[in-house]
């Protein structure tokens, strides 16, 4: 069965290091996203993009950033981490059109110390 | 003003009870609406779109305000299984998806 995961599920990292997050769809989606969710914020979107070789900022990409070669795979990276990064991610993709639904990833669980 | 915004709750109803939310959008641009349900931090599911005439699954109920932009969820004959957060998604019609998610709100139904 088509699937979208995420990789790893938890994850625990120092102030300053690059972190990267793996999301991979089987779908054969055209967009991608990530979001981040905090308590009391929601979902908020970071990243996203249209297809190969496209990437957008979201309302929250300062600090992260992605990049897209290829259909199934989304990687967000956190170039220096920061404590206020520590945050749920999630990794999701729809087929293109604004009328589909999304498909979410499980989850990643960042804690950065 | 967030572009989507729902009362947080928590909602604490019976079960059986009928229990409503609301979410307000502000872009009158907004083409295309969700209910999606979320579990204890897992990941959102879609629930069901929002049509502009309404529609209806089992025992939900989704309604769609174009003028007072904003849209609704009917629960009916809640479940210990509904307890859950319900997020409003808003997307304004661009050819690829982007969309909006409401905070969600909070819903517990208790035996």
């Amino acid at each position: 069965d088509a699937e979208i995961t995420q990789s790893p599920r938890h994850k625990i990292t120092e102030t300053g290091r690059q972190v990267t997050l793996a999301c991979h769809q089987t779908w054969n989606h055209n967009n991608m996203f990530w979001y981040r969710q905090d308590l009391g914020h929601g979902l908020r979107l970071i990243h996203y993009s249209y297809g190969v070789q496209d990437t957008n900022k979201g309302e929250v990409s300062d600090g992260y950033s992605v990049s897209r070669s290829n259909t199934e795979d989304l990687p967000l990276t956190l170039e220096s981490a920061a404590s206020s990064q520590t945050s749920v991610y999630f990794c999701a993709s729809s087929v293109g059109l604004a009328e589909i639904e999304q498909f979410f990833g499980p989850g990643t669980r960042l804690t950065v110390l | 003003r967030k572009e989507v915004e729902q009362d947080p709750g928590p909602f604490n109803v019976p079960e059986g009870a009928t229990v409503a939310f609301n979410c307000t959008y502000s872009n009158s641009a907004s083409q295309s609406f969700f209910w999606y349900r979320q579990d204890c931090r897992k990941e959102p599911k879609l629930l069901m779109s929002v049509y502009s005439s309404g529609n209806e699954d089992g025992r939900f109920t989704a309604q769609l305000n174009r003028a007072s932009q904003y849209i609704s969820l009917l629960i009916r004959d809640s479940k210990l299984s509904d307890s859950a957060t319900y997020l409003c998604v808003v997307n304004i019609g661009t050819n690829a998806g982007k969309s909006t998610f409401g905070d969600g709100t909070t819903l517990t139904v208790k035996p």
